[in-house]
């Protein structure tokens, strides 16, 4: 069985371009999570999908991103224009059920650098 | 609001060497706490679960303790190898957010030599 993928591993933008980040969650995980990592400081939680719909996007930074997770599938973070401080890594993680089993498996992660 | 802190930041153990990693929070309303390795490069692995109502979980040599009214948890590794090298986290679910977000530590950086 296939985990939780994210592309692309790395990314290299200017401050201002768009960026576009994907999620794969494992098959049939209906809860969805987007995290964060910014150099030196700990993991923090972005958002949470349950199916296509937003639980909790009390994590999100700004307005300067959107996530979306269409027909309940994978998963889109978007981030438009990018500034210096989103640079990281971005983790994607998916869990069966959010409360008896909410191990949530994590994805590699994308590094997002902007110069 | 939670916070969850780990200590020590790195550890330097010789191999065999059984070890304790430390994981405090601050609020005691949690819904579960996780330990999870992270290697180079790598996502994250969840180690063991810890539901609040429970004191401990063990996995091999892996066991996880919790004392919820203290706020602390504790992972002990017994017999260390060279491949359990790696950053280990802590993280909590607590009642302030929803179930899904996870708060984590720093994390502690441990190294086995061989």
């Amino acid at each position: 069985e296939a985990g939780v993928t994210q592309f692309p591993s790395h990314s290299v933008i200017e401050k201002g371009q768009t960026v576009t980040l994907r999620c794969d969650p494992i098959s049939g995980h209906d809860n969805l999570y987007w995290y964060r990592r910014v150099m030196g400081k700990e993991i923090k939680f972005l958002l949470h999908f349950v199916k296509e719909s937003k639980q909790d996007e009390s994590g999100m930074p700004n307005n300067r991103f959107l996530a979306e997770r269409t027909g309940g599938t994978y998963s889109t973070l978007k981030v438009q224009p990018a500034e210096l401080e989103d640079s990281g890594v971005y983790f994607c993680a998916s869990s069966q059920d959010v409360r008896d089993n909410m191990i949530q498996y994590f994805g590699a992660g994308t590094r997002l650098s902007v110069l | 609001k939670q916070e969850v802190t780990q200590i020590p930041a790195a550890l330097s153990v010789p191999e065999g060497e059984n070890l304790v990693l430390n994981c405090s929070f601050t609020d005691s309303a949690i819904y579960n706490l996780q330990w999870f390795r992270q290697d180079p490069g790598k996502g994250l692995t969840s180690l063991l679960l810890i539901q609040s109502s429970q004191r401990e979980q063990t996995s091999g040599r892996l066991n996880a303790s919790l004392d919820k009214s203290s706020g602390r948890s504790t992972l002990y590794i017994a017999a260390s190898q060279p491949g359990d090298s790696a950053t280990y986290l802590c993280a909590v679910s607590s009642y302030g957010g929803s179930q899904g977000n996870l708060i984590f530590g720093k994390g502690t950086k441990l190294s086995v030599k061989p």
